[in-house]
């Protein structure tokens, strides 16, 4: 069964407007922690925001803002304001468990949703 | 500071070549990961290192795949012989050990391999 499921293969949404972009996870640990990594045309994955199982709050990074509904096993991504810098690849990832001996255990990926925005 | 690095960018190689794939970390992440995204679908785990050690290579597909870190610095992923399904992108990534769980990973530009 699929970890991360993302829905979305493809979003289009108008500058300046906000976009969620929907992410579901599937883990029986407790302890898990949950990315947003954006990639543009240029192909380096960048690290957009991060949400743990056991933080109460909503993540938010600037325009970035995480809807984490713990009960659905969503984390939703909120983008708002959208700008033509942020059309490109957004993944959605998991890692599970708290690590061994300071060592982050790997990231379990979602397909990937690509958003463009039009002006 | 520079971020990750791989080497070469793309790699087009003929069904039953060699090649080795290039990861240079950002400076003192002791943490190594290599992932691959066959098109189409989601980015997988392939193996972590933590410094020269391997620590989970759960992920490698098979044994045409080795991949080592000697000095627990760059790391080499060798493909050989190379299949047409072994297509796709390879992504390095790395962080620093002792970090929480919630630390992220810096990953590169990834490679991009064709077997042709």
């Amino acid at each position: 069964a699929q970890k991360i499921t993302q829905t979305q293969p493809g979003m289009f949404v108008q500058e300046k407007e906000a976009v969620t972009l929907d992410c579901t996870y599937d883990t029986s640990d407790p302890s898990y922690g949950l990315f947003w990594y954006k990639q543009p045309s240029s192909g380096e994955m960048i690290f957009l925001i991060y949400q743990g199982s056991y933080d109460q709050q909503n993540a938010t990074e600037g325009r970035y803002s995480l809807n984490f509904q713990k009960a659905r096993k969503s984390a939703n991504l909120v983008i708002s304001a959208s700008q033509l810098g942020d059309s490109a690849m957004y993944f959605c990832a998991m890692r599970e468990g708290r690590g061994y001996g300071g060592s982050q255990g790997n990231l379990i990926f979602g397909k990937g949703t690509k958003l463009s925005v039009k002006p | 500071e520079a971020g990750v690095t791989q080497f070469p960018s793309h790699s087009v190689i003929e069904k039953g070549q060699t090649v080795t794939l290039r990861c240079d970390p950002i400076s003192g992440h002791d943490n190594l990961y290599w992932y691959r995204r066959v098109m189409g679908k989601e980015i997988k785990f392939l193996l972590h290192f933590v410094k020269e050690s391997k620590q989970d290579e759960s992920g490698m597909p098979n044994n045409r795949f080795l991949a080592e870190r000697t000095g627990g610095t760059y790391s080499t992923l060798k493909v050989q012989p190379a299949e047409l399904e072994d297509s796709g992108v390879y992504f390095c990534a790395s962080s620093p050990l002792g970090g929480r769980n919630n630390e992220k990973l810096f990953f590169g530009s990834g490679t991009q391999l064709s077997v042709l």
